[in-house]
C-alpha cells in the first residue's frame, strides 16, 4: 500500500500528558501538510513542511505544539501538555511537490485527552 | 481562495446517478475545483479536480459550467460505500497560500438502499 500512513491510529492522554503523531507521506513525495478536525468541524490547516524545513506554521497554536519532517523517518507532530481541547482527529496530507500539487490524505490520528 | 456553497444534505437511491452541485460565483481564472470526501471517521479521499474543462476518472466526473461560477460532481451508479460528506474547495494553481486546503461544511450525501 503506497498511500499515507499515520500512527497511532487512536491516542489516549491525560491532561499534562504529551503525544506524538506520526505520518509517512506516500511514496516520491516530500511535501507533508497536517490538518486538525475537531468534533462537529471541518479540517483546518495546521503545518506544511518539506524535508528539514517548516515552510508554513501559521494555523498551529503558538504554544505546546510543533512539527518536523527529518531527512530520514516521518513527519512528526508534538502536542506537549495535552489539554482536553486537544482532543481530535489529525491528519496528514502529503504532495509529490508544493505548489499546486493535489494532497493525498492518511486516515488520521483520533487524539483523546482524558 | 474563492468561498463555495454546497446543500448541507442530499439524498440518492442506490444504483442512481449522483449529482452533487457546488456554487463557487468568485472563482478566478487561475484557480482549480477540487473534490474530496470524508467517510466517516476516515481521511479526506481526494476525488478529481478541473479548471475549466469536464473531467473525468473512475470515480467520478466533474462538470464545470462555461463561466466558471457552478460546477457539479457526478457519481454514476451510486452505492451505499457512496455516503460521506463531499466537499468542493476552490484553490489558486500557484502561489500564495494555495497549499492550504480550506474545507467548508461540504454536503452530507446519504445513500440509500
Amino acid at each position: 500500500n503506497a498511500g499515507v500512513m499515520q500512527n497511532p491510529r487512536h491516542l489516549v492522554r491525560r491532561r499534562g500528558q504529551e503525544a506524538r503523531l506520526r505520518c509517512s507521506p506516500m511514496k516520491g513525495h516530500s511535501h507533508v501538510y497536517w490538518y486538525r478536525q475537531l468534533p462537529e468541524e471541518g479540517l483546518k490547516f495546521m503545518v506544511y513542511l518539506q524535508k528539514e524545513n517548516i515552510i508554513d506554521e501559521s494555523g498551529m497554536p503558538k504554544e505546546r505544539f510543533s512539527a518536523e519532517f527529518p531527512k530520514e523517518g516521518p513527519s512528526i507532530l508534538r502536542i506537549q501538555q495535552v489539554v482536553r481541547g486537544d482532543s481530535a482527529a489529525y491528519f496528514c496530507a502529503s504532495s509529490r511537490t508544493g505548489q499546486g500539487e493535489t494532497q493525498y490524505f492518511g486516515p488520521g490520528t483520533r487524539l483523546l485527552v482524558l | 481562495d474563492a468561498k463555495t456553497t454546497q446543500p448541507p444534505s442530499m439524498d440518492c437511491a442506490e444504483g442512481r446517478a449522483a449529482n452533487l452541485p457546488c456554487n463557487h460565483s468568485t472563482i478566478s481564472g487561475n484557480e482549480y475545483v477540487y473534490w474530496y470526501r470524508q467517510i466517516h471517521s476516515q481521511g479526506p479521499q481526494y476525488i478529481i479536480h478541473g479548471l475549466k474543462n469536464n473531467e473525468t476518472n473512475e470515480m467520478a466526473s466533474l462538470i464545470i459550467t462555461e463561466d466558471r461560477k457552478s460546477s457539479t460532481l457526478i457519481l454514476p451508479h451510486a452505492t451505499l460505500r457512496d455516503t460521506a460528506v463531499y466537499y468542493c474547495i476552490v484553490r489558486v494553481a500557484s502561489g500564495g497560500s494555495n497549499y492550504k486546503l480550506t474545507f467548508g461544511k461540504g454536503t452530507l450525501l446519504t445513500v440509500n438502499p
